[in-house]
């Protein structure tokens, strides 16, 4: 069965120091998105793709944060400086697109813990 | 503005027995509604979703949710529950701006 891979599954990196998440999507998946999730609480859009082109970066700290897919397959999500306050969990999923009922698929996340 | 509210952050129910997960939305147009489920330090499992037509929607692992338009509810459901089914439930939806907008989840707890 078909699954979206990410990398790592966990990172631990000190603040202020740059740190980068690798996500491969389902081929043949058009949309990717990158979500961040606090424990416990639901994911949040970063940002999203339709192939290689920003579809909605409006949550996206484009100060320390950005996200490419320069081919329209993988992509990289990308933070630096890494502060306390991003350790979260780092999801990202894709789709066939993104019009009315198409379900989104995840991948296992990567656990970063900033200290 | 677009939602979907999740009322309960905690639901515990005894195995066996039936279980309901409450979700509500806020949603102009078509709603095109889903449901995942989230195991620990896992990501997020596609359980279900209402695009349109029967009112209720089958899906994975014996779950099923009800669409209803007057309540503006989709809540999920089972019959019997398994200790297995203990997780983080999200209700989510897709809205005009093409996202897939999270609710904040519920914690279901199913008791031996």
């Amino acid at each position: 069965e078909a699954e979206v891979a990410q990398s790592p599954r966990y990172k631990i990196t000190e603040k202020s120091q740059a740190v980068a998440f690798w996500c491969d999507p389902i081929s043949g998946h058009a949309t990717l998105y990158w979500y961040r999730q606090i424990l416990g609480q639901g994911p949040e859009l970063l940002v999203q793709f339709q192939d290689e082109s920003v579809v909605d970066d409006s949550q996206l700290p484009k100060d320390r944060f950005s996200a490419e897919r320069l081919k329209g397959v993988d992509s990289t999500l990308k933070i630096q400086p890494a502060e306390l306050g991003d350790s979260a969990m780092y999801l990202c999923a894709s789709s066939f697109g993104d019009r009315g009922g198409t379900e989104a698929f995840f991948g296992q996340g990567t656990r970063l813990t900033v200290v | 503005a677009q939602s979907v509210a999740q009322p309960e952050d905690q639901v515990n129910v005894a195995e066996g027995n039936p279980l309901t997960v409450k979700c509500t939305y806020s949603v102009s147009g078509n709603p095109y509604l889903f449901w995942y489920v989230q195991y620990p330090n896992r990501g997020l499992q596609f359980l279900l979703k209402y695009i349109t037509g029967d009112n209720l929607v089958k899906g994975s692992y014996g779950f099923e949710a009800e669409f209803n338009k007057s309540q503006t509810s989709f809540h999920l459901k089972k019959p019997s529950a398994l200790v297995s089914d203990s997780a983080l439930y999200f209700c989510a939806y897709r809205g005009s701006a093409r996202q897939l907008t999270f609710g904040s989840g519920t914690q279901l707890t199913v008791l031996p």
